[in-house]
């Protein structure tokens, strides 16, 4: 299995911009998360699916931040306008049952994202 | 909220050591304890999960333990080898969300 996939690996991008993150969980699990990781925060839970159904995004920060995940193999994590303080490496992980958090979570290698 | 913090934040040790690294958390109330790998630059890699109603686990030379009752957790590498070096990260899991700690910085020295 070729684990968790994450496109790109670094974005630049400049302030304002529109960015979109892509992650390709597992094939079989059921569960998908975004993860946010900083220097000053750590890491940080920003949204998680069960079954292609957001269940909680209460770790999004701002309205500029939307996941989607149309598919059980596809996700996205758009940041839409992109602001400086929104640099840093965005983790996707995959859990093989639907509940979620429960179980082990599986890494993606990241998206490291600078905003200018 | 639940508050999460691993000390120490950095540890240096001789290749052959054994060591242990600390993980607690403020709420006791958790599902589970997961104990993390992640090499500069990369993702996480996830070393050990521990559900709630258990008090060790164990895969090669690590091992984890859990006191729920006093909000603890450890990590027990033995014979420490410089693949080791890394960052551990400690997660513990509540009813709708995962927190992790900021992290153990570890280098073993050959």
């Amino acid at each position: 299995d070729a684990g968790v996939i994450q496109s790109p690996r670094h974005e630049v991008t400049e302030m304002g911009q529109e960015v979109t993150l892509r992650c390709k969980p597992i094939s079989g699990h059921n569960s998908l998360f975004w993860y946010r990781q900083t220097m000053m925060r750590g890491l940080e839970l920003l949204i998680y699916f069960n079954n292609n159904v957001p269940i909680d995004d209460s770790g999004m920060p701002e309205d500029r931040f939307s996941a989607k995940m149309p598919n059980a193999s596809f996700s996205t994590l758009k940041i839409q306008p992109s602001e400086p303080r929104d640099s840093a490496v965005y983790f996707c992980a995959s859990s093989p049952r639907s509940s979620g958090v429960t179980y082990e979570q599986y890494f993606g290698p990241g998206t490291r994202l600078t905003v200018t | 909220k639940q508050e999460v913090t691993q000390i120490p934040a950095a540890l240096s040790v001789p290749e052959g050591e054994n060591l242990v690294l600390n993980c607690s958390f403020t709420d006791s109330a958790i599902y589970n304890l997961q104990w993390f790998r992640q090499d500069p630059g990369k993702g996480l890699t996830s070393l050990l999960l521990i559900q709630s109603s258990q008090r060790e686990q164990t895969s090669g030379r690590l091992n984890a333990s859990l006191d729920k009752s006093s909000g603890r957790s450890t990590l027990y590498i033995a014979a420490s080898q410089p693949g080791d070096s890394a960052t551990y990260l400690c997660a513990v899991r509540g009813a709708n969300n995962l927190f992790f700690g900021t992290g153990t910085r570890l280098t073993v020295i050959p």
